[in-house]
């Protein structure tokens, strides 16, 4: 059975401080690792990572993939308020359906 | 808007009611998902199709669930004899596989399932 593991659960920083979100998966016939930010609502999508080593950018957010040791990261840096939200990590395998971890609340206070 | 649409938005019932969800994909998508989520839990998969034709489903969707795709568009999720566990938020997302990004979904907004 396919299983996305994410930690820390939670998180407390600051505006202005970076911070580093953590995904682990075991997916059979591993295809891609997705990131989604979910703020009371749809979650909406942030990453596809497909190839290892390969930081995808979107502003303060970037991510990166290792397909050797099964983990990813996601980073934000000069975090600001809006980034509070809870920050999913899925797989995608043989199945085509995503599997996905619990998530990580962020909470920036200003 | 040209996103994921569903509804109701939000569904309050007594035990062992039946309720049905819709779901309206995004148009040229061929792959229509089913997911439920609960408070502090990722979206767990219930069921996905493709076209019309139902590919996988979960061990999570009992024999009270059923999901109907029937002409390739809108789907609809029906829970018969609800229970109390069923209490969760039940996301619709689509995509399309061709395209190389075949695996984003897009979400719609949910419809939100409380069981008295």
């Amino acid at each position: 059975e396919d299983k996305v593991v994410q930690s820390p659960l939670s998180l407390v920083v600051h505006e202005g401080d970076t911070v580093t979100l953590n995904c682990s998966y075991e997916v059979t016939n591993f295809r891609s690792l997705l990131w989604y930010k979910q703020e009371k609502k749809a979650p909406t999508f942030l990453f596809m990572l497909t190839s290892s080593g390969i930081e995808k950018k979107s502003g303060r957010l970037s991510s990166i993939l290792d397909k050797k040791e099964l983990f990813s990261i996601l980073n934000i840096t000069a975090t600001q308020t809006g980034d509070s939200a809870v920050y999913l990590c899925a797989g995608s395998g043989s199945a085509r359906q995503l599997t996905f971890g619990s998530g990580t609340q962020l909470t920036v206070l200003p | 808007d040209t996103g994921v649409s569903q509804n109701p938005r939000h569904k309050i019932t007594k035990r062992g009611q039946n309720v049905t969800f819709r779901c309206d994909p995004i148009s040229e998508h061929n792959r229509l998902y089913w997911y439920r989520q609960t408070l502090g839990q990722g979206p767990e998969f219930l069921t996905y199709f493709q076209n019309e034709a139902q590919l996988e489903k979960s061990r999570l969707l009992s024999d009270r669930f059923s999901a109907e795709r029937p002409k390739g568009s809108f789907s609809t999720l029906e829970i018969q004899r609800t229970e109390q566990g069923d209490s969760a938020m039940y996301l619709c997302a689509s995509s399309f596989i061709e395209r190389k990004s075949a695996g984003e979904l897009f979400f719609g907004e949910g419809s939100r399932l409380t069981v008295l």
